[in-house]
């Protein structure tokens, strides 16, 4: 069974770069495509983006200019970047493996999530 | 582009059914696969149904999806209900501008 669990700082400073790794155990990395998605403080949740294992990425349009996502296959770990943070990037981060088909895209299997709080 | 709407919150006694539904606002809900995830307080999300009807193993056969096209929506339904089903749920389709497109949510509560 697929695990993932993510990892990186709790706290990132206003203008800065947001960096999170999700580390897959359990299965190979190029059993789905990997998707970041966030959820601010009471609120739902957002989709970020996804990358497959051959660098392939799709990214949420309200946020393209500001993410990159990763892959590191001899590690099976995927990275999110998200630059220019500011306060309404704070929320949980959640990795999650999707699965893919001509005009459907859903989650299958997700990490715990960790928080991240922009704040100086 | 088009946006999934979702009543806030629902509640219904233990034992009984409940229906939750998600509604798309502009192309037809047929066009595209809907998902419901289950989000308990304090946990990540879990996939509940898939492709519309379908439920992951280990899902009880409580939980029920649908679809409808004359009313363009898709809907949850949870009969039997348990204190445990007590969590916010999220629908969420595919669109082609952008690939994931999630529900408000809505808050089941079981009293």
């Amino acid at each position: 069974q697929v695990q993932l669990q993510e990892s990186g700082p709790g706290l990132v400073k206003p203008s800065e770069t947001l960096s999170l790794t999700c580390t897959v155990s359990g299965g190979s990395i190029s059993s789905y495509y990997w998707s970041w998605i966030r959820q601010p403080p009471g609120k739902g949740l957002e989709w970020i983006g996804y990358i497959y294992y051959s660098g392939s990425t799709n990214y949420n349009p309200s946020l393209k200019s500001r993410v990159t996502i990763s892959v590191d296959t001899s590690k099976n770990q995927f990275s999110l970047k998200l630059s220019s943070v500011t306060a309404a990037d704070t929320a949980v981060y959640y990795c999650a493996g999707g699965i893919v088909g001509g005009d459907y895209y859903y989650m299958d299997v997700w990490g715990k999530g960790t928080t991240v709080t922009v704040s100086s | 582009n088009f946006m999934l709407t979702q009543p806030h919150s629902v509640s219904e006694s233990p034992g009984k059914t409940v229906t939750i539904s998600c509604t798309r606002s502009s192309g037809s809900i047929a066009s595209n696969y809907v998902q419901w995830y289950q989000q308990r307080p304090g946990s990540a999300p879990t996939t509940v149904i898939y492709e519309d009807n379908q439920r992951p193993s280990g899902v009880p056969d409580r939980f029920s999806g649908s679809i409808d096209s004359s009313s363009n929506s898709a809907s949850l339904t949870i009969s039997g209900l348990k204190t445990e089903d007590e969590a916010d749920y999220y629908c969420q389709s595919y669109d082609s501008s952008n690939p994931v497109v999630f529900g408000g949510g809505t808050k089941l509560t079981v009293l």
